[in-house]
């Protein structure tokens, strides 16, 4: 069965420093992996996805990702944090059924 | 293009009480996701439609939830009745019809249960 684990559920970054999220998974097969931003009240928006093809993904807003098969991790980064980066992240595993399996989600905090 | 839309944006209500909940989906999008977001925990699927028919609703809890998508468009999903435990956020999200397309969520409704 597939899995997800995020490694932080707080992460805390000064403004204009990177940014890095932790993602594991856990899968029988060639994953297709996701990362998706949660706003304060508003919906969830697709940052970024790995499907088999280039394993460094880049996403919107200066976010990308990396899929290490042989760390089963698919880690979000970004090189400088923006006040408006402020969220929850989630990482999420779409299984063989296409549906998607969702982490626990990290929030982002930027300090100014 | 318009995106998913939900109403209310907030509900309370107390235990015991029946609540439903609103989903129009994207146009053209057969493919319509109910979640269910607790405090601290990613989503949880609750059911899928394709058009009107279920194509997943295996973590619905069919004893006090229920779902449906008449029409094949707008869909609803109700509770009744209420339990404390279902305070959390319910998130309806559409796709074209090919389940392994983008996912686009609406900006839920937020559940309070008393």
């Amino acid at each position: 069965a597939q899995s997800v684990t995020q490694l932080d559920s707080h992460v805390s970054v000064s403004e204009g420093t990177p940014v890095l999220l932790r993602c594991n998974y856990s899968s029988s097969y060639s994953p297709s992996l996701f990362w998706y931003v949660q706003h304060p009240n508003k919906g969830l928006q697709l940052l970024l996805k790995y499907t088999s093809a280039a394993t460094l993904v880049k996403g919107i807003n200066g976010f990308e990702a990396e899929f290490k098969k042989s760390e089963t991790s698919f880690h979000l980064t970004k090189p400088s944090a923006h006040m408006s980066d402020a969220a929850e992240y989630f990482c999420v595993v779409r299984d063989s059924n296409y549906q998607l399996i969702w982490g626990a989600g990290t929030k982002l905090i930027i300090k100014p | 293009e318009a995106g998913v839309a939900q109403s209310p944006r907030y509900k309370i209500i107390e235990k015991r009480q029946s609540v439903a909940f609103w989903c129009n989906p994207i146009s053209g999008h057969a493919t319509l996701y109910w979640y269910q977001q607790i405090l601290g925990q990613g989503p949880k699927l609750l059911i899928q439609f394709q058009n009107n028919g279920v194509v997943d609703d295996s973590q619905l809890p069919k004893d006090r939830f229920s779902a449906e998508r008449l029409k094949g468009v707008d869909s609803t999903l109700k509770i009744q009745p209420a339990k404390l435990e279902d305070s959390a956020v319910y998130l309806c999200a559409s796709s074209r019809v090919d389940s392994y397309n983008e996912q686009f969520f609406g900006p839920g409704t937020r559940l309070t249960v008393l």
